[in-house]
């Protein structure tokens, strides 16, 4: 069975500054790993994936994560948060076949101040 | 850009209704998806759908449950005897499958409101 850890429930910056939201995962199988964002009345949005090949992957708007086996991690980072990020954003693992369930962690709510 | 629709947005019922919640995933995609999020929690898999038939479904997934598509476009999920817990948001998603790397599209998902 395949789960997800979202550390942080609520979790509030600057605009400026540094964003984290952390996502450790635990599968049996090497996973392929995302996060998405969702924002007031809308539906989930692919910020971006990990499948194979460079461990470093970048996505929409900014924001790039990590994949690092050793420490069962995928953490979410932006170099300088923006207003318009403040969304909820949840990370998900599935199995590497096609049409695979996502599970998905629990969320991260981003606040942005001023 | 295409992308997954869902209607209606809202649905209200009463307890022990027959509900029907519709998508309309993208048009090249073979794989077909809802999920659900009861307020509070996290995102659900409910069922896979492939080729007319379901793929996988959840322990949530059970007998008053029915997925369908009947037609070349629309996908669908019934609830046959609405019951309280049920009311949450359901999502629909649509992949490509292959090599897409299992890139699932979501809709804006259906509140379905219980009473």
């Amino acid at each position: 069975a395949q789960s997800v850890t979202q550390l942080g429930s609520h979790v509030s910056v600057s605009e400026g500054a540094l964003v984290l939201l952390r996502c450790n995962y635990s599968s049996s199988v090497p996973p392929y790993l995302f996060w998405y964002v969702q924002y007031p009345n809308q539906g989930l949005q692919l910020l971006l994936k990990y499948t194979t090949g460079a461990t470093l992957v970048k996505g929409i708007n900014g924001f790039e994560a990590e994949f690092k086996k050793s420490e069962t991690s995928f953490h979410l980072t932006k170099p300088s948060a923006h207003m318009s990020d403040a969304a909820e954003y949840f990370c998900a693992v599935s199995h590497t076949g096609t049409a695979s369930k996502l599970t998905f962690g629990t969320g991260t709510r981003l606040q942005v101040t001023l | 850009e295409p992308e997954v629709t869902q209607t209606p947005s809202h649905q209200v019922t009463q307890m022990g209704q027959e509900v029907i919640l519709r998508c309309v995933p993208i048009s090249n995609h073979l794989y077909f998806y809802w999920y659900r999020q009861i307020l509070g929690q996290k995102v659900e898999f409910l069922v896979s759908f492939y080729n007319n038939e379901i793929s996988e479904k959840s322990e949530i997934f059970d007998d008053q449950f029915s997925v369908e598509r009947p037609d070349g476009s629309n996908f669908t999920l019934k609830i046959r005897s609405t019951k309280l817990e049920d009311s949450a948001m359901y999502f629909c998603a649509s992949s490509e499958g292959g090599a897409s790397g299992n890139i699932q599209y979501f809709g804006a998902g259906t509140r379905l409101s219980v009473l």
